[in-house]
């Protein structure tokens, strides 16, 4: 069962666009990661948030966690094609292992 | 090549064979996990160990799912009596301790035809 909801699950936009994709909980977070996947490859992480209303920028990417700890943002300016991949969101960490969202695939066309 | 290494990197088997996958973590790595993704999907959790100790194993591991980690090194999880079903990716990952990041490999991809 997943219990993180990412939306949207598609986005294809053109290169120079901004866009912003979102996960969603009913759960409180306490913390929340945000991974980066290719076709035929495992994700990679792009950032750890942890405290409610953080905000943290990776060049172009700004992730928000949200003041409830139950949503985040990660928002994306002036995209490239390089930013095609699927975007996942995943909370916990702990023993257990991580719980991922479905995803959004993101498509930047040249 | 200092991180998480799986391999085949992809396998075709026919439905009701054995399959086993093989995961090397990054050195030192004593938290080693699995991940099971299908199409459309994110990563489900399927199970963890803390060097060789199996602490933890989700519903989705049928008893025809096994996996070990004899030395606390490298992995390996064998399917047993492969279905269509069980066609996606596997992917393990590694991490040094419970709050640190974890690593993935690239996968490997299960086609059962």
């Amino acid at each position: 069962t997943q219990l993180l909801e990412q939306s949207p699950q598609f986005l294809s936009i053109q290169e120079g666009e901004n866009l912003t994709v979102y996960c969603n909980s009913s759960s409180v977070f306490s913390s929340l990661q945000w991974y980066r996947q290719e076709p035929g490859e495992g994700p990679v992480l792009l950032v750890t948030v942890v405290t409610g209303g953080e905000v943290k920028k990776l060049k172009r990417l700004t992730f928000q966690f949200g003041d409830a700890r139950k949503d985040s943002s990660l928002h994306i300016t002036a995209a490239q094609p390089g930013d095609t991949g699927l975007y996942l969101c995943a909370r916990g960490g702990g023993a257990d292992g991580l719980t991922f969202g479905k995803g959004t695939h993101l498509i930047i066309q040249p | 090549d200092t991180g998480v290494s799986q391999n085949p990197r992809h396998k075709i088997t026919k439905r009701g064979q054995n399959v086993t996958f093989r995961c090397d973590p990054i050195s030192e790595h004593n938290r080693l996990y699995w991940y099971r993704q299908t199409l459309g999907q994110g990563p489900e959790f399927l199970t963890y160990f803390q060097n060789e100790a199996q602490l933890e194993k989700s519903r989705l591991l049928s008893d025809r799912f096994s996996a070990e980690r004899p030395k606390g090194s490298f992995s390996t999880l064998e399917i047993q009596r492969t279905e269509q079903g069980d066609s996606a990716m596997y992917l393990c990952a590694s991490k040094v301790a419970w709050d640190t990041e974890a690593f993935f490999g690239q996968g490997t991809r299960l086609t059962v035809v």
